[in-house]
């Protein structure tokens, strides 16, 4: 079974500061994964996601991840933060097979932005 | 197009109750998968149905089950209704279904159980 971890249930960043938000997976096939942001009270949107093909991705909103195979990670990040990116940030990993084709979720980044 | 819609957005419910929620998705999307979110388990797979059928689950009770419609509408229901049932429900549709897909997320319903 594939599982995620992000590390950091809270991280702040200063606005204009480099955002890194981090992400390591676990899974025994080659994994898709994905980047996804919550903002209150609504549903999720995707940022960005891997597929297999190059390995650093870009995103909507100045976002970008890149996936490392040899580290099993992927980072997001975005050179710099504006205050809209506060927000909950989700990565996830999806594997093929086994009758649960439904992706695997970590358990958050909440970002705070300072002034 | 319009996005994924939900409804009802609020629940109430009790103990021991049954719930149905909704959810539509956008047009020409064929795949409605459905998650679960909490604060202690975070997001959850539940199911996805394509083509009116389930086509993967997750692993929750049987409690929970769905189906979808022929114009790929969906709906969600949970028997038995448990204080620990009480989470954000997210439904989320693709055009085809598969990892590859891009999942497009609706709003969610949030069910209290009391």
């Amino acid at each position: 079974a594939q599982s995620v971890t992000q590390l950091g249930s809270h991280v702040s960043v200063s606005e204009g500061a480099l955002v890194l938000l981090r992400c390591n997976y676990s899974s025994s096939v080659p994994p898709y994964l994905f980047w996804y942001v919550q903002y209150p009270n609504q549903g999720l949107q995707l940022l960005l996601k891997y597929t297999s093909a190059a390995t650093l991705v870009k995103g909507i909103n100045g976002f970008e991840a890149e996936f490392k195979k040899s580290e099993t990670s992927f980072h997001l990040t975005k050179p710099s933060a504006h205050m809209s990116d506060a927000a909950e940030y989700f990565c996830a990993v999806g594997v093929s097979g086994g009758g649960a084709d439904g992706l695997t979720f970590g358990k958050g980044t909440h970002l705070i932005i300072q002034p | 197009k319009a996005g994924v819609t939900q409804t009802p957005r609020y629940l109430i419910k009790t103990r021991g109750q049954q719930v149905t929620l909704s959810c539509s998705p956008i047009s020409g999307h064929r795949s409605v998968s459905w998650y679960q979110q909490t604060p202690g388990q975070g997001l959850q797979f539940l199911f996805e149905y394509f083509s009116e059928t389930q086509r993967n689950k997750g692993n929750f009770p049987g409690r929970f089950s769905g189906r979808q419609f022929s114009n790929s509408r969906s709906e969600m229901n949970v028997s038995t209704l448990e204080l620990g049932d009480s989470a954000l429900y997210l439904c989320a549709s693709s055009p085809r279904g598969g990892l590859a897909d891009t999942q497009y997320f609706g709003p969610g319903t949030r069910l209290t159980v009391l």
